[in-house]
C-alpha cells in the first residue's frame, strides 16, 4: 500500500519562531489532508491539498504532487500551536480511505 | 451547523464482550469513514460507508462491522473484545470524496 513518512518526528520550538513540516508519499493521490490533534484527541482539519499553495493565517500549505510530497509551514508560532501534526492521503480510486503518517509531534514552549 | 457527533466518548468493556460506537455525520454528508487510532499511531482506516452501502474495508478481522442508517448516521460493532481493540475510535463524515471531517471519537478500554 501506499507510504507516508511525516519528518520530523519530534519538533520543539520557542514561542515566536517559524518551522516547517514535510510529508513524503509512496504514489499518486487524490487527496490530501493536513490535521492538527489536540491534547483531547479531536482531529481539526488544517489544509485540503491535493496539489498547489494555500495559506490560512500563520500557516501555510504547499503540496507538489509530481513529486510526491507536502509542506505545512507555520509562522509565529504559539503555545496553543502544541500537539500532533498528521498528514494523509487518499490513494486514486481508494473511496475515501485515508492513509496517516505517523505524526509530527510540535512542542512550542512560552 | 453541529460538526461529526459521536457516542460514548468514553467506554470500558472486558475482553469478550461487544461494543457499539455511533457516529451522526454533517448535516448533507453521505460518507461515513471509521478509523482506530492506537496510542502513539496515526488513525487506521476500518471502514467506509456512502448512502448505505460498503464502499471500503480496511484490514481488520471479522471481529468489526458497521452499518449505515437511512438517515446517513453510522454504528460500528466490534465482538468478542480483545485488549488490543483498546483505541480512540474516529468517525469521519464527507460530502462524496472530499475534505473529511472528524468527530471527537470514542476512548475505548478493554480490560
Amino acid at each position: 500500500g501506499i507510504q507516508v513518512e511525516q519528518s520530523p518526528p519530534d519538533l520543539i520550538l520557542q514561542e515566536g519562531a517559524n518551522s516547517t513540516l514535510r510529508c513524503n508519499f509512496s504514489d499518486s493521490v487524490n487527496n490530501l489532508q493536513w490535521f492538527h490533534q489536540n491534547p483531547w484527541g479531536q482531529l481539526i482539519n488544517l489544509f485540503y491539498i491535493p496539489s498547489g499553495t494555500k495559506q490560512n493565517g500563520r500557516l501555510s500549505a504547499t503540496t507538489v504532487a509530481t513529486e510526491r510530497y507536502s509542506l505545512l509551514y507555520i509562522s509565529s508560532s504559539q503555545t496553543t500551536d502544541s500537539g500532533v501534526y498528521f498528514c494523509a492521503v487518499e490513494l486514486a480510486g481508494a473511496n475515501s480511505k485515508l492513509t496517516f503518517g505517523k505524526g509530527i509531534t510540535l512542542s512550542v514552549r512560552p | 451547523d453541529a460538526g461529526v457527533t459521536q457516542s460514548p466518548t468514553h467506554l470500558i468493556k472486558t475482553r469478550g464482550q461487544h461494543v457499539t460506537l455511533r457516529c451522526s455525520p454533517i448535516s448533507g454528508h453521505k460518507s461515513v469513514s471509521w478509523y482506530q487510532q492506537v496510542l502513539g499511531q496515526g488513525p487506521q482506516f476500518i471502514f467506509q460507508y456512502y448512502e448505505k452501502e460498503e464502499r471500503g474495508r480496511g484490514n481488520f478481522p471479522d471481529r468489526f462491522s458497521a452499518r449505515q442508517f437511512p438517515n446517513y448516521s453510522s454504528e460500528l460493532n466490534v465482538n468478542a473484545l480483545l485488549l488490543g481493540d483498546s483505541a480512540l475510535y474516529l468517525c469521519a463524515s464527507s460530502f462524496r470524496q472530499e475534505t473529511q471531517y472528524f468527530g471527537p471519537g470514542t476512548r475505548l478500554l478493554v480490560l
